[in-house]
Formats: C-alpha cells, structure tokens, sequence
C-alpha cells in the first residue's frame, strides 16, 4: 500500500472556525488530491496539486483553500468551517507509470462541524 | 470527463464468479478504465486498470470490448470479504488527472 496519512483522523469543530487536515506522503509522488465523501454520493474532488506550489481547484473548492509547499504534504484549509463541510475527507497521491496513472488513497478523515 | 454509468447494487453468494458492468459511451481515446473498491470508514483501493481488451491481476479482470463503451469487472469465487461498493472511472493520464466518481455499485455478498 502506498505511505499516506492523514492527520487528523477525526475531528469536530464549530462553525466560523479554520481547520487544516494534513496529508503526508512517503512515496515522492509527483500529485496530490483532497476529496469529499458524503453519504449517497461518491467522492468529488476539492482541489488538487500536480507539483510543489502548484495547485488548481475541483469540482467543489468554494470554501477551501489547499497548500503545498513541501512534495510530502498537502494541506487543506477550510477557512470558516459550515456544516456543510461535514464529511469524510480523502487524500490521494497520484503514481505515474509510463502513460497511466493510478491513484491512491489515504484513510481518510471524519470531520464534524457543530 | 467521460460520465460513468454502473448498476446501483448487486448480490451474489460466496464462491461465486460475480460480473459488474460499467457504460462510458463517451470515452475518449487517451482514457483508461479504473476500477476502484471501498470498504466502510476506507478510501478506495485500487484493483485494475485497462485500455482494451483484457487485464488480468491477481484478484480480478477487466474486460473492455473493440468500442471501449463498456467495461466489466470479473471478480472471482466472491468471498464475504468482498462486499464493498465498487466504482468504475475513466480518464486520461497526463497532468493532475481529475477522476469524476460516480455513485458506484454496492456489492453485497451473502452467505
């Protein structure tokens, strides 16, 4: 399995408040992306990162923001967290062998927001 | 981004073959077809990738016809441990590729 984690695991906060979920990667990969996983929907992705300081946002980036500035982690900002950010999060780095390429996914993150 | 088209849900029991078909009708011709499995509380884990005809690893094969509309994913002698949604992506290598989920398949395999 390829080296992903994410910190936190769980969390909950309150509404108006930021929140940062790391993901951080041992395997040197070139891409990186955060994505939501809500109940009855499969996952859409947030932002997404194809190299140190380069990202670009997905289908669902209102209210977040993402950093890179190391190629081991990314970050994702939720700068006033609402409750409807309350989801699953998911981070995945992107292994690129000759002309395809597979993604892989990290444990995820449960966040609440009350 | 090619849409995904794949059965809401599906049941089998324990050692058989189970088959999951996908439809992209709309795939392009630098696109390949992943298939990826969740478990609950789990990201998806990755199973098989192809671009025609057939891919065979150690747990399952991918069948893509001449037209590459369709996919099947074969997975088999299911076994309990395999209930899990399934989802079907196409999309094309290159920079950052964007992978559009669809609401996959549950698969539920019953004693």
């Amino acid at each position: 399995d390829a080296g992903i984690t994410q910190s936190p695991r769980h969390k909950v906060t309150e509404t108006g408040t930021p929140v940062t979920l790391r993901c951080h990667q041992t395997e040197n990969h070139r891409y990186m992306y955060w994505y939501r996983q809500d109940p009855g929907h499969g996952l859409r992705l947030i932002h997404y990162s194809y190299g140190v300081k380069d990202t670009d946002k997905g289908e669902v980036s209102d209210g977040y923001s993402v950093s890179r500035s190391k190629t081991e982690d990314f970050l994702l900002t939720l700068e006033s967290a609402t409750s409807s950010q309350t989801s699953v999060y998911f981070c995945a780095i992107s292994d690129k062998r000759g002309v395809q390429e597979t993604q892989y996914f990290g444990p995820g993150t449960r966040l609440l927001v009350l | 981004l090619a849409k995904t088209t794949q059965p809401i849900s599906m049941d089998s029991y324990e050692g058989q073959e189970v088959n999951i078909t996908c439809s992209h009708n709309n795939i392009a011709t630098n696109d390949y077809i992943t298939w990826y499995q969740q478990f609950p509380s789990q990201g998806p884990r990755f199973i098989i990738q192809g671009y025609k005809t057939k891919v065979t690893n150690e747990v399952a094969s991918l069948f893509i016809p001449a037209d590459r509309k369709s996919s099947t994913l074969s997975l088999p002698r299911v076994s309990l441990s395999d209930t899990a949604v399934y989802y079907c992506l196409v999309g094309a290598s290159g920079s950052a590729r964007q992978l559009t989920f669809g609401s996959g398949t549950q698969l539920t395999v019953l004693p």
